[in-house]
């Protein structure tokens, strides 16, 4: 089956550092999207990601979309405290049908040192 | 903005014991989801659902597993003999379209005795 292979595990980071994640895939996916979970919520959406090549960024966070469609990675600039949480990588395969469903990475755990 | 809302946000039941977990999706979203993530692993497919009824079941999905749009704005999943390994966070998510991004609960987290 489809797997997504997420790395780091974790990272212990001083504030102000840069960050980067990334997952890589056995198969293509058309879409791959970022999440951040905090203790005790669900992920919440950081990025979306459609085309191979795309670059995006929202605010200190930038992701790409790789352009074999079986990678991607997450960059955070100039990291904060409330940076901290885990960061999930999901793949979908939009053309598959009717399958939706999101396949998702272990998580990267971010703990950032004020 | 708006949110998926799921409830409650812990139950707790005895081995054998039906459950429901209820989640209210994005009030204008098409497409819902649940899924589930038992500690210290990733989360896992359960079933999604479009237009009544269920367009993808993982295999964790079986006979015990059952899913429900009983009126315009709740979705419920219910365990019908729960099991110790059902315990997990139960997150339901919704989208508007297939393409769109899926919305996440904050999830119900489900303990079995």
């Amino acid at each position: 089956g489809q797997q997504l292979n997420q790395s780091p595990q974790s990272m212990f980071i001083q504030e102000g550092e840069d960050v980067s994640m990334n997952c890589t895939s056995s198969s293509i996916f058309n879409t791959w999207l970022w999440y951040k979970q905090d203790p005790g919520e669900g992920p919440v959406l950081l990025i979306a990601l459609y085309k191979a090549g795309e670059l995006t960024s929202n605010g200190r966070l930038t992701a790409q979309f790789g352009i074999t469609r079986k990678d991607s990675f997450l960059n955070i600039s100039a990291s904060i405290p409330s940076d901290v949480g885990i960061y999930f990588c999901a793949g979908q395969d939009s053309n598959a049908g009717n399958n939706r469903k999101l396949i998702w990475g272990l998580g990267t755990s971010l703990a950032v040192n004020p | 903005e708006p949110e998926v809302t799921q409830t409650p946000s812990h139950q707790v039941t005895q081995m054998g014991q039906e459950v429901i977990l209820r989640c209210v999706p994005i009030s204008n979203h098409l497409y819902f989801y649940w899924y589930r993530q038992i500690l210290g692993q990733k989360v896992e497919f359960l079933v999604s659902f479009y237009n009544n009824e269920i367009s993808e079941k993982s295999e964790i999905f079986d006979d015990q597993f059952s899913v429900e749009r009983p009126d315009g704005s709740n979705f419920t999943l219910k365990i019908r003999s729960t099991k110790l390994e059902d315990s997990a966070m139960y997150f339901c998510a919704s989208s508007l379209y297939r393409e769109q991004p899926q919305h996440f609960g904050d999830g119900t987290r489900l303990s079995i005795l």
